[in-house]
């Protein structure tokens, strides 16, 4: 079955430190993985996608992501977190099958001072 | 380049009331999709349109939402009576073609309470 896990529920981070939100997938035929950020009160904002070539994508606000096809990770990453990157971020995939994404459940990732 | 537009931002009804939310997709973008999102949970597609046509509402709730895109551009989505369970974000989105490789771009939702 295809499928987005994000184990994490919360993730921690302190500013100026770097961060990872993890996310893994699986789906059938070529990945095509996309991160997306939620701010409150405030709809979905597309943040980099991975379609083909460099493993490593970056995207927008800093945050970059590093594809994985042996361990089916899409991990999100940024050097520096700001108390501004504080948010929900959603991992999703497509689905070959139907071209619809396949969602995550969402990670809440907390800045602080 | 406009984004996704939605209307109203925030609707607060009783149960049984009947609520419609609209929706203004990227100019140019042949799909659009509503999703429900449930506090707390990624969103949950209900229906995908492609022009004026539906691909997918397989996850509707059909006894009490419809949804429309007459003229291939905007959308309108309707609940019919509301049901407590309805409250949630009902997000659009829309994309440039129906295969998705350049993602999906979302409005700023309409947070429905039903009381």
């Amino acid at each position: 079955a295809q499928s987005v896990a994000q184990p994490e529920d919360q993730v921690n981070v302190a500013e100026g430190n770097p961060l990872t939100v993890k996310c893994t997938y699986s789906v059938s035929g070529n990945p095509y993985l996309f991160w997306y950020v939620q701010y409150p009160n405030r709809g979905l904002q597309f943040l980099l996608k991975y379609i083909t070539g460099d493993n490593l994508v970056k995207g927008s606000y800093g945050f970059e992501a590093e594809f994985n096809k042996s361990q089916t990770s899409f991990h999100l990453k940024k050097p520096s977190a700001l108390v501004s990157d504080s948010a929900l971020y959603f991992c999703a995939v497509r689905d070959n099958s139907n071209y619809q994404l396949i969602w995550g459940a969402g990670t809440k990732l907390i800045i602080k001072p | 380049e406009a984004g996704v537009a939605q209307s109203p931002r925030y609707k607060i009804i009783e149960k049984r009331q009947s609520v419609a939310f609209w929706c203004n997709p990227i100019s140019g973008h042949a799909t659009l999709y509503w999703y429900q999102q449930i506090l707390g949970q990624g969103p949950k597609l209900l229906i995908q349109f492609q022009n004026n046509g539906v691909v997918d509402d397989s996850q509707l709730p059909k006894d009490r939402f419809s949804a429309e895109r007459l003229k291939g551009v905007d959308s309108t989505l309707k609940i019919q009576p509301a049901k407590l369970e309805d409250s949630a974000v009902y997000l659009c989105a829309s994309s440039p073609g129906l295969a998705g490789a350049l993602g999906q771009f979302f409005g700023p939702g309409t947070r429905l309470t039903v009381l």
